[in-house]
């Protein structure tokens, strides 16, 4: 079966940095655009950023964009999420998700989470 | 920015019972509209895409309708498992975005 495993979180510093990564199996991971979503704690879903099957598109929500990047190795089944001059509001389980966006709804696969959370 | 509204905030309703879960799009989404159910401490699950498209494995009591800004996730009958929040996403527009989730609570 489908199974996205996401690691990297931890405790970082304001201004800080981290890289998650979310490894793939049970797909075919060259096939699928995938997806990046946070979940503050108590709060909703927010939808961060994509990046298609073969890296050629990529999209950030505002929030994100220039501090966040968004990146895959097809050829280890792993997306990843670079994220720098991290601030307080980015504490949040990050879940890495195909939601489609290229032709058809993606499969609607999630990961377990994995919990950042900025903090002097 | 297409922004998805939920409604209502909270609904309780005991086991049994028929749930309709309300989402409305600031401008037409077309039929790019999935439903996802998340428990606490899970990942959300995805239970309903392009708007009226069971996910697999999720059973004959949710249902999803509607096309362009009107959406409805209707549960027929509720089961215990069933308690739990709703959020509707668009995948028409970037970025995509959620819906602030409707809760199902047991009454």
């Amino acid at each position: 079966q489908v199974q996205l495993v996401e690691s990297g979180g931890g405790v970082v510093q304001p201004g800080g940095s981290l890289r998650l990564s979310c490894a793939a199996s049970g797909l075919t991971f060259s096939s699928y655009g995938m997806h990046w979503v946070r979940q503050a704690p108590g709060k909703g879903l927010e939808w961060m950023a994509v990046l298609s099957y073969d890296g050629s598109h990529k999209y950030y929500t505002d929030s994100v964009k220039g501090r966040f990047t968004i990146s895959r190795d097809n050829s280890k089944n792993t997306l990843y999420l670079q994220m720098n001059s991290l601030r307080p509001e980015d504490t949040a389980v990050y879940y890495c998700a195909s939601l489609g966006g290229y032709g058809d709804y993606g499969g609607g696969y999630w990961g377990q989470g994995t919990l950042v959370t900025v903090s002097s | 920015e297409i922004v998805l509204t939920q409604s209502p905030a909270t609904l309780s309703l005991s086991p049994g019972e028929r749930a309709t879960l309300s989402c409305r799009a600031s401008q037409s989404v077309s039929s790019y509209l999935a439903w996802f159910q998340q428990k606490p401490g899970q990942a959300p699950r995805l239970v309903i895409y392009d708007a009226s498209n069971r996910a697999t494995g999720i059973p004959g009591t949710f249902s999803g309708s509607g096309s362009g800004t009107d959406f409805t996730l209707t549960i027929s009958s509720l089961e215990p498992e069933d308690f739990a929040v709703y959020y509707c996403q668009q995948r028409s527009n970037w970025p995509f975005t959620f819906g602030p989730g409707t809760k199902v609570e047991i009454k």
